[in-house]
């Protein structure tokens, strides 16, 4: 399964918009890019997917280029409650594999 | 219900003891998932169900650990002789279908503390 690299950690200001970028190089052909997110002492929720070029939802955008080689988060203008740990993952066939994250941290 | 239940939020158990950790996943979801999530770190995959079929059990870190699901719906994840390093998050997932592209849903997972 492909692994992902991604940020330890971000910080950010309340209304900024933050992008978080994944790295994953030995992406196969026909695997998702998820995004998940974790607040402390609940399961992992989430975000949105996609395979290529550009998807949104209400919550956020997922930017993929041509390569797929990488993968941008993007939520626009964050809360305080956004703060999270935020997981990508490139969806193999059956059992989803997260890697460390990256924790987000949205201050006033 | 409405989400992934999983039962007892907290467990404390003395080294040694059995215990079991139970998941109801959402109703008519065929996939259930059972991940171990240890303090600062991501979610750890355990084993996998695809109705009462366990296809996939690489990730069980022993043999003391041990899950089911004998009708396709409640599954049962069991740690007998429970060591300190079992201490962790126990999570458990469905979804509708395992197949790529489709949304997993988490439960809130167990707290086991050994001690």
């Amino acid at each position: 399964l492909a692994k992902t690299t991604q940020p330890i950690s971000m910080d950010s200001y309340e209304g900024q918009e933050v992008n978080i970028t994944c790295s994953h190089n030995n992406i196969a052909t026909n695997d998702y890019i998820t995004w998940y997110q974790q607040f402390p002492s609940q399961g992992p929720r989430f975000i949105i997917q996609g395979y290529k070029t550009k998807v949104t939802n209400e919550v956020a955008s997922l930017f993929i280029p041509a390569d797929r080689k990488s993968s941008t988060l993007s939520l626009p203008r964050v809360s305080l409650s956004d703060t999270a740990v935020y997981y990508c993952l490139v969806e193999g066939f059956q059992k989803l594999v997260f890697g460390t994250g990256t924790r987000l941290l949205v201050s006033p | 219900g409405a989400g992934v239940s999983q039962s007892p939020r907290y467990k404390v158990a003395k080294r040694g003891q059995d215990v079991a950790l139970r998941c109801d996943p959402i109703s008519g979801h065929v996939s259930l998932f059972w991940y171990q999530q240890a303090l600062g770190q991501g979610p750890e995959f355990l084993t996998y169900f695809q109705n009462e079929a366990q296809l996939d059990k690489s990730g069980l870190p022993s043999d003391r650990f041990f899950a089911e699901r004998p009708e396709g719906s409640v599954s049962t994840l069991k740690i007998q002789r429970t060591q300190q390093e079992d201490s962790a998050v126990y999570l458990c997932a469905s979804s509708l279908i395992r197949t790529k592209g489709t949304e997993a849903f988490f439960g809130q997972g167990t707290r086991l503390t050994v001690v």
